[in-house]
C-alpha cells in the first residue's frame, strides 16, 4: 500500500526557534498534500493544502507567515513552523493524495515548544 | 457550512461484543464519507469508504458502514469486537464533494475494549 513518511516524529524546541517537518510519499507521487493539526482528544484541523510547484493554500485563521508551506517536489512536502512558541505545540499530520485520489497520512509529529 | 458530528467521545464495549460508532453529517450535496481509525503512533488508517451506489459498505478489520441519507447518518458498525480495535476512530467528510478534497473530520470516538 502507499505510504506517507514524517520526520522527525517527535521534536522539542526552544520559544522563539523555527522547525522545519517533512512528508514524504514513499512510493508514490503525490501532487496535493494537506497539512492538518490535532490537539490531544480532538479532531484534526486542515490547516492548508500544498500543490507541487504552486503557492499552499491556507485555510481562515491559519496565519501563512508561521506555517511556511513548502511542496518542491512530487514526493515532499515540508512545514515550517517559524518563531515557535508554547501555543504551537501540537501534533502536525500530513497527507497525501495518490492518483486514485485516495489520501494517505503519515505517522504525525509531535511539536512541544518550552 | 460542511460539518460532521460524532456524539460519542468515548465508548467502551466488552470484548466479542458489538460495536456503533455514530456520525452524523451536515453536506448541502451528495456526501463523500469516510470511516479513518487512529492507533497511538500510528497515521490514520481508511476502514471504509462511501461514494455511491450499495448504501451498506463494508471495510477492512470486519468492519461495515450504512449510509443513511434521510438521517444523514453514516454509523461504523462491527459484529464482534477484538481487544486491538481500541484506538480511536474518525468519521469525515470530503469537502467539495471531491473524493480527493479537503476532508473534515468528526471529533473522534475513542473505543475502549474490556477483556
Amino acid at each position: 500500500g502507499a505510504v506517507v513518511s514524517q520526520h522527525p516524529s517527535w521534536v522539542i524546541c526552544k520559544s522563539g526557534t523555527s522547525v522545519k517537518i517533512e512528508c514524504r510519499s514513499l512510493d508514490f507521487q503525490a501532487t496535493t498534500m494537506f497539512w492538518y493539526r490535532q490537539f490531544p482528544k480532538q479532531s484534526l484541523m486542515l490547516m492548508a493544502t500544498s500543490n507541487e510547484g504552486s503557492k499552499a493554500t491556507y485555510e481562515q485563521g491559519v496565519e501563512k507567515d508561521k506555517f511556511l508551506i513548502n511542496h518542491a517536489s512530487l514526493t515532499l512536502s515540508t512545514l515550517t513552523v517559524t518563531s515557535a512558541h508554547p501555543e504551537d505545540s501540537s501534533f502536525y499530520i500530513c497527507s497525501a493524495r495518490a492518483i486514485s485520489n485516495e489520501q494517505f497520512f503519515g505517522p504525525g509529529t509531535r511539536l512541544t515548544v518550552l | 457550512a460542511q460539518s460532521v458530528t460524532q456524539p460519542d467521545i468515548h465508548i467502551t464495549v466488552s470484548e466479542g461484543a458489538s460495536l456503533e460508532l455514530r456520525c452524523n453529517y451536515s453536506y448541502g450535496a451528495t456526501p463523500y464519507l469516510f470511516w479513518y481509525v487512529q492507533s497511538p503512533g500510528q497515521g490514520l488508517q481508511l476502514l471504509l469508504k462511501y461514494f455511491s451506489g450499495d448504501t451498506l459498505v463494508q471495510g477492512i478489520k470486519g468492519f461495515e458502514a450504512e449510509f443513511k441519507r434521510s438521517q444523514s447518518s453514516f454509523n461504523l458498525r462491527k459484529p464482534s469486537v477484538h481487544w486491538s480495535d481500541a484506538a480511536e476512530y474518525f468519521c469525515a467528510v470530503a469537502y467539495t464533494g471531491n473524493q480527493g478534497g479537503k476532508l473534515i473530520f468528526g471529533q473522534g470516538t475513542e473505543l475502549s475494549v474490556k477483556p
